[in-house]
């Protein structure tokens, strides 16, 4: 089955620095991939996702790039702030009834001012 | 506003206790899932529903049991059964049930033993 791979599984970075995380899945039929963002004590966010028929998709300070060929894709935060730190996770799935999200395991971004 | 509501945002079992946890989506969605989170993991399917009256076990359903007799409510049920219960229980919903589509996740239950 699908394995997604996360690194690194923390990062800490300066404010107005950006922020790279890193994923890799196995099962070359997955089509989706999206990312979301949990803060303490609540439930994940979607925060952007894209399709593999697509290389790049930017949403103001956040970008996600997908390379099918080496299977891996990143999440791209330029200008960090305070309210970045959280925890990350990224997902992939192959998009058919009946098939599941498959998280990695996350990382924890801390932006210090 | 419309959203996801998961009640009790803390609850506690005792040994041998079955545990409902509530889960409510007044987003018209027609799939719901069921995740576990431990610290340090990713999350993990415990079950999935992708209409009224139909639900399938995820990667880790052993312990737990689901219903889903309304569109809008998908509880979840740790049964005695499950030896490792204490964990951050989400609940998540969509608009279908094809896993392409984005996925609208509660605030979460946090459950421990007593």
């Amino acid at each position: 089955g699908e394995n997604v791979e996360q690194h690194p599984s923390t990062l800490s970075v300066q404010e107005g620095d950006s922020a790279v995380i890193k994923c890799t899945y196995s099962d070359s039929a997955s089509n989706y991939f999206p990312w979301y963002k949990q803060e303490l004590g609540k439930g994940p966010q979607l925060i952007i996702d894209i399709r593999s028929n697509v290389g790049e998709k930017k949403d103001q300070r956040i970008a996600v790039t997908l390379n099918k060929t080496a299977k891996h894709f990143s999440l791209h935060i330029t200008e960090t702030q305070p309210e970045d730190s959280a925890v990350y996770f990224c997902a992939a799935s192959k998009g058919q009834a009946g098939t599941a999200l498959i998280f990695g395991k996350g990382t924890t971004l801390s932006v210090s001012s | 506003d419309g959203g996801i509501t998961q009640s009790p945002k803390y609850l506690f079992r005792k040994e041998g206790q079955n545990v409902t946890l509530s889960c409510e989506q007044n987003l018209n969605h027609d799939a719901m899932y069921w995740y576990r989170q431990d610290p340090g993991q990713g999350l993990r399917l415990i079950y999935y529903s992708q209409i009224v009256n139909d639900f399938q076990k995820g990667d880790i359903a052993e312990g737990y049991s689901v219903s889903r007799e309304k569109k809008e409510s998908f509880p979840l049920t740790v049964t005695s059964a499950q030896k490792n219960p204490t964990a951050f229980y989400l609940c998540a919903s969509s608009i279908v049930a094809h896993s392409n589509q984005p996925q609208h996740f509660g605030d979460g239950t946090r459950l421990s033993i007593l």
